[in-house]
């Protein structure tokens, strides 16, 4: 049971440079989130899916993208990038909005 | 709306000391609250959390948190802490309003002094 992968594990992009994160989950959760940690920030929602076919802006969702290609897939795409993206990305599940939170392992993206 | 504030973003304590990590809330409803672990270069993972019933929440790896209503805390405690214990902690809260999704605190980072 692998739970929430993403992919990749680490990146570096040139400014203006796109790139998709890729994040399944096994769980079979309804419910998927893209989040941004920066330090001394804390955890911040980029965009979130409640469920299949739906997705929401979350608190910094300026610049980014989003596809819930179906239960298990929900993309994170960057069309052009920019310097005050670099940060560490995590995609998390669960079963309801509410309920716990699973997380992937992260993506470490550098722009330069 | 829902918020969450965590006291102190760097905490240190000496091994085998007690582990304080405070959390409190705002929420117009019942709340569910979460504590997560992130150690370095690792995702967040579940320490314990609270929905209804017992007020005191036993999580893994010893800690346990009491939410209480009247002060809107649900703080983070273990009784001796072990080096193991250095990591990021998060609060987090849930409204419960059906997807509304999860709000998340600065987090606090604890040191453990050998």
């Amino acid at each position: 049971n692998a739970g929430v992968t993403q992919t990749p594990k680490f990146q570096v992009l040139k400014t203006g440079q796109s790139m998709t994160l890729q994040c399944a989950q096994d769980m079979n959760h309804n419910s998927m989130y893209w989040y941004r940690q920066d330090p001394g920030m804390g955890l911040r929602l980029i965009y979130y899916s409640a469920s299949e076919g739906t997705t929401d802006k979350g608190e910094v969702p300026n610049g980014y993208n989003v596809s819930r290609l179906n239960k298990r897939e929900f993309s994170l795409r960057l069309e052009s990038a920019a310097p005050s993206q670099t940060s560490v990305y995590f995609c998390a599940s669960s079963e309801v909005g509410r309920g716990t939170q699973y997380f992937g392992p992260g993506t470490r993206l550098t722009v330069l | 709306a829902q918020s969450v504030t965590q006291l102190g973003s760097h905490v240190s304590v000496s091994e085998g000391a007690l582990v304080l990590l405070r959390c409190n809330y705002s929420s117009s409803v019942p709340p569910y609250l979460f504590w997560y672990v992130q150690y370095p270069n690792q995702g967040l993972q579940l320490l314990l959390k609270y929905t209804t019933g017992a007020t005191l929440v036993k999580g893994i790896n010893g800690f346990e948190a009491e939410f209480k209503k009247s002060e809107t805390s649900f703080h983070l405690t273990k009784p001796a802490a072990h080096m193991s214990d250095a990591a990021e902690y998060f609060c987090a809260v849930s409204e419960g309003s059906g997807n509304t999704p999860l709000v998340f605190g600065k987090g606090t980072r604890l040191s453990v002094i050998a």
